[in-house]
């Protein structure tokens, strides 16, 4: 299964933008990258998904290296409510087994 | 539209006793997940079924646990004997194979004395 690697926890100010990286050094052709999220108490809820261009949708930007090794996970204004653990995971299909790893714990400081 | 729906939303039980957790997921999804989450071991994938066939199970602890999906609506996971270090919660989540975007339940807390 291919891996990604995210950092433990980040911090961010309330209203800034907002960087969440991601490595995946050993990304396959076909994997899609996914990024989900889980606030306190709440099943995890999918963010946004990739391939090889860069994303936007109304929650965030993801933003996807030329290689593809690495990407990045955008919210342009930082909530209170953004307060949540953020999931970047790679997905060929939904045939796969889909692995979460810790996550990047993300603080918004009001 | 309904999500995906999970119950009980809490379950206490005593060690030795069985448990079954139930899992509806979105009409039309094809694909279902159940995941175990612990502080210690975060989320864990412990089975996966597509059409309602089981495609991994490898996650599965051990021989107390068993799941099913007797048709497409319908999912349920079984712990018999439960033991204390049972106590997590349970996610189900589906999704539409050609999509990928698997949709969470809101989890079902189960508690093991």
């Amino acid at each position: 299964d291919a891996k990604t690697t995210q950092p433990n926890s980040m911090e961010s100010n309330e209203e800034e933008p907002v960087h969440l990286p991601c490595n995946h050094s050993t990304i396959s052709g076909t994997d899609y990258i996914h990024w989900y999220r889980q606030l306190p108490s709440q099943g995890p809820e999918y963010v946004i998904h990739g391939l090889t261009s860069n994303v936007n949708n109304r929650m965030a930007s993801l933003a996807i290296a030329e290689d593809r090794k690495s990407s990045t996970l955008i919210l342009h204004r930082a909530t209170l409510r953004d307060a949540a653990v953020y999931y970047c995971i790679l997905m060929e299909t939904s045939y796969d087994k889909v692995i979460f790893g810790p996550g990047t714990s993300l603080s918004v400081i009001p | 539209d309904a999500g995906v729906i999970q119950s009980p939303r809490h379950e206490v039980t005593e060690m030795g006793q069985e448990v079954t957790l139930r899992c509806k997921p979105i009409s039309g999804h094809n694909s279902l997940f159940w995941y175990r989450q612990t502080m210690m071991r975060g989320l864990e994938l412990l089975i996966y079924f597509n059409n309602n066939v089981p495609i991994d199970d490898s996650g599965m602890p051990e021989d107390r646990f068993s799941a099913k999906m007797p048709n497409a609506s319908f999912s349920t996971l079984k712990i018999q004997p439960s033991e204390p270090r049972d106590s997590a919660v349970y996610f189900c989540a589906s999704s539409l194979s050609s999509t990928g975007e698997l949709f969470f339940g809101e989890g079902s807390r189960l508690t093991v004395l």
